[in-house]
């Protein structure tokens, strides 16, 4: 089966500027998450969502990060304006179910340069 | 709060070594528990998960619950197990995963 998709690869910007990143999961994986990997530290969820709803977001720094999952497939996380500290790999992956426990499925990751 | 710790950073060992990779979690309630793993250029992925009592590649992990350890084994380390490990204990109404900082095992030859 295909595996999550994630575009662009990397992306350096300045700070106060915008970006967006794009996820595809796997064809009927109802969850999707986005992680925030920072350098020497382990993946931190910033968003989970089931189909189209949010599940999770308690660590999105909402003034700042968005996301959306239209149509319930694909996904979009948002940074604006962006900061030094967003420097980091952006994860997303999916799994079939949420309510148990599931095996997550990763994407490659964007890696995040905030110049 | 919830925490997961892995507390050493790196392990350097000789192909044929056995090696232990620590993950010490504090959770309320009975989590979950996963290794995931991520190899030199390839995404991270599932190494095994506690439920499906399974050996994965030579690897166990053990959960200790009187410890709260989940420590991952191998008795014979080959050098294409050199990677990061996660320790991941998820729990709560939507499964929240919730990752160590990793460790490195670097196996030589």
């Amino acid at each position: 089966e295909a595996g999550v998709a994630q575009s662009p690869r990397y992306k350096i910007i300045e700070k106060r500027q915008s970006v967006a990143f794009w996820c595809n999961p796997i064809s009927g994986h109802a969850t999707l998450y986005w992680y925030q990997q920072i350098l020497g530290q382990g993946p931190k969820l910033l968003i989970q969502f089931q189909n189209n709803g949010v599940v999770d977001d308690s660590q999105l720094p909402k003034d700042r990060f968005s996301a959306e999952r239209l149509k319930g497939v694909d996904s979009t996380l948002k940074i604006q304006p962006a900061k030094l500290e967003d420097s980091a790999v952006y994860l997303c992956a999916s799994s079939f179910a949420s309510n148990h426990p599931d095996t997550q499925y990763f994407g490659p990751g964007t890696r995040l340069t905030v110049l | 709060a919830q925490r997961v710790t892995q507390p050493e950073k790196l392990l350097s060992v000789f192909k044929g070594a056995p090696v232990e990779l620590k993950c010490n979690y504090s959770y309320s309630g009975s989590p979950e528990l996963f290794w995931y793993v991520q190899y030199s250029r390839q995404r991270l992925q599932l190494l095994l998960r506690h439920i499906s009592r399974e050996s994965i590649k030579g690897f166990t992990a053990d959960l200790n619950k009187g410890e709260t350890s989940f420590h991952l084994k191998k008795p014979f380390a080959q050098e294409e197990d050199s990677a990061m490990y996660y320790c991941a204990p998820q729990s709560g109404a939507n499964s929240k995963l919730t990752f160590g900082k990793g460790i490195t095992l670097s196996v030589r030859p």
